[in-house]
């Protein structure tokens, strides 16, 4: 079965210091990977993808094949960052995204 | 361009009532999407519509939810005898086909309570 599971409902680090948002999947096709961000009253809009390999808003994020996970991750948090990351799977249809629990960042000055 | 737009941004309704919600893809958008969005629950798929084919109905909670999508363009969410339970934010997000097809771009999302 296509799953993505976030482990971490909450997040919470100091302004500065490294993020790590944790994104494990199950597949048994070549996985297609995504992270969706929505800031306070804002829309849900993609961040970044695996396959373009980017980095958006300084926050990278490296497919894991043999692990089976897509973690997010930035050196340095900024309070702007705080909001809510969703991890997501191209599934089924290939147009279908399937979206894990979602964790939410709280950066404190 | 008008990005996608959902109505109406609340609603409130008696349990055991009928709600339809309403979704304005991108212009040129083939493919439509509805998502809940429920606290604690993440972003659970409903149903997803690509072109003039069937649409893929999987995510669909319960008898009680359909959605059409007319003209290939709008597309109505429709939940009779409502619950509880349904009380969540719809969200609708449409895509294109072509390389990027698999950027969602969202609208801003129904919040259905259900009193």
């Amino acid at each position: 079965a296509q799953r993505v599971t976030q482990p971490e409902k909450l997040l919470s680090v100091f302004k500065g210091a490294p993020v790590e948002l944790k994104c494990n999947y199950s597949y048994s096709g070549s996985p297609e990977l995504f992270w969706y961000v929505q800031y306070s009253r804002q829309r849900l809009q993609l961040l970044l993808r695996h396959i373009s390999r980017e980095s958006i808003k300084g926050f990278t994020a490296d497919l894991n094949k043999g692990e089976t996970s897509f973690h997010l991750k930035k050196p340095f948090a900024q309070e702007e960052d705080s909001a809510m990351y969703y991890c997501g799977l191209l599934g089924g249809g290939y147009n279908k995204l399937i979206f894990g629990a979602g964790t939410r960042l709280a950066v404190h000055p | 361009g008008a990005g996608v737009s959902q109505s109406p941004s609340n609603k409130v309704t008696e349990k055991g009532k009928d709600v339809e919600l309403r979704c304005d893809p991108i212009s040129g958008h083939t493919a439509l999407y509805w998502y809940r969005q429920s606290l604690g629950q993440g972003l659970e798929f409903l149903i997803y519509f690509q072109g003039n084919s069937a649409p893929d109905k999987s995510g669909l909670p319960s008898d009680r939810f359909s959605a059409e999508r007319t003209g290939g363009s709008v597309s109505t969410l429709t939940i009779q005898r409502t619950q509880q339970e349904d009380s969540a934010v719809y969200l609708c997000a449409s895509s294109s086909t072509g390389t990027r097809s698999y950027e969602q771009y969202f609208g801003p999302g129904t919040r259905l309570t259900v009193t």
